[in-house]
C-alpha cells in the first residue's frame, strides 16, 4: 500500500500568517491527493481534491499544489477558525486509499 | 440539504456484532458510490470499505475482510455495514461517507456524516 507522510505534525501560527503543510507520497500518485479538514469533534471536510480543485464553498485562502509524491496545502492568511487538524489522503489506487496521519494547526 | 446521518454505534463486548445504518437524504443516493472510514480514539482516519453505486462491487481494508459486509439499499437511500466478531481494535468512530464521482468511483470523500461511535470492550 502507498503510505502518506505529513510533516509537520503541528504547527502554531498566528491569525494572518501563510502557512504550509506537505504530504508526501511513497511512490508516485500523480494528481491524486485530496486535503481534509477536521475540527475538534466534527466530521472531516473536504477542502482540496485532485492536489489543487479547491472544493465548492472552501474559502479561497486555501490552496493546493504538486504532484508525483510530493504535495503542499497552503493557508494564505490564517484566520482563527483555521484552527483543526488537516489530512491528506490518496485516491491512486483501487480500490484502496490512505490518508496521511495527520497535521494538527493551532493558532497562537 | 445534502445529509448523512449514521446511525447503530454502540458498547459491545468482543466477538458480538453490531450493524451500522447511514441514512442519505438531498442527493441521488442510487449515482454515486459509498465509503465507510473510521477513527480510532485519539488517532488519524482509516478508510474500511467502500460500495459502488449499484451495490455491485465492494472492498474492504485488509483488516475487516471476512468479518464487515458492506450493503446498501437504494430504494430506502440507506447504506449498511454488518460488523461480526468485532475486536477491541474495531473501536472508532465510523463515518460514512459520499464519493465525490459520480456512477464512477473517484475514492474522494466530498460528504461526511456526523458518525457514530462504536466501543468494543469487556
Amino acid at each position: 500500500d502507498i503510505q502518506m507522510t505529513q510533516s509537520p505534525s503541528s504547527l502554531s501560527a498566528s491569525v494572518g500568517d501563510r502557512v504550509t503543510i506537505t504530504c508526501r507520497a511513497s511512490e508516485s500518485i500523480s494528481n491524486y491527493l485530496n486535503w481534509y479538514q477536521q475540527r475538534p469533534g466534527k466530521a472531516p471536510k473536504l477542502l482540496i481534491y485532485s492536489a489543487s480543485t479547491l472544493q465548492s464553498g472552501v474559502p479561497s485562502r486555501f490552496s493546493g499544489s504538486g504532484s508525483g509524491t510530493d504535495f503542499t496545502l497552503t493557508i494564505s492568511s490564517l484566520q482563527r477558525e483555521d484552527s483543526a487538524t488537516y489530512f491528506c489522503q490518496h485516491s491512486y489506487t483501487t480500490p484502496r486509499v490512505t490518508f496521511g496521519q495527520g497535521t494538527k494547526l493551532e493558532i497562537k | 440539504q445534502v445529509q448523512l446521518v449514521e446511525s447503530g454505534g454502540g458498547v459491545v463486548q468482543p466477538g458480538t456484532s453490531l450493524r451500522l445504518s447511514c441514512a442519505a437524504t438531498g442527493f441521488t443516493f442510487s449515482n454515486y458510490g459509498m465509503h465507510w472510514v473510521r477513527q480510532a480514539p485519539g488517532k488519524g482516519l482509516e478508510w474500511v470499505a467502500v460500495i459502488s453505486y449499484d451495490g455491485s462491487n465492494k472492498h474492504y481494508v485488509d483488516s475487516v475482510k471476512g468479518r464487515f459486509t458492506m450493503s446498501r439499499d437504494n430504494s430506502k437511500n440507506t447504506l449498511y455495514l454488518q460488523m461480526n466478531s468485532l475486536r477491541t481494535d474495531d473501536t472508532a468512530v465510523y463515518y460514512c461517507a459520499k464519493d465525490l464521482g459520480w456512477l464512477l468511483l473517484r475514492r474522494v470523500f466530498d460528504i461526511w456524516g456526523q458518525g457514530t461511535m462504536v466501543t468494543v470492550s469487556s
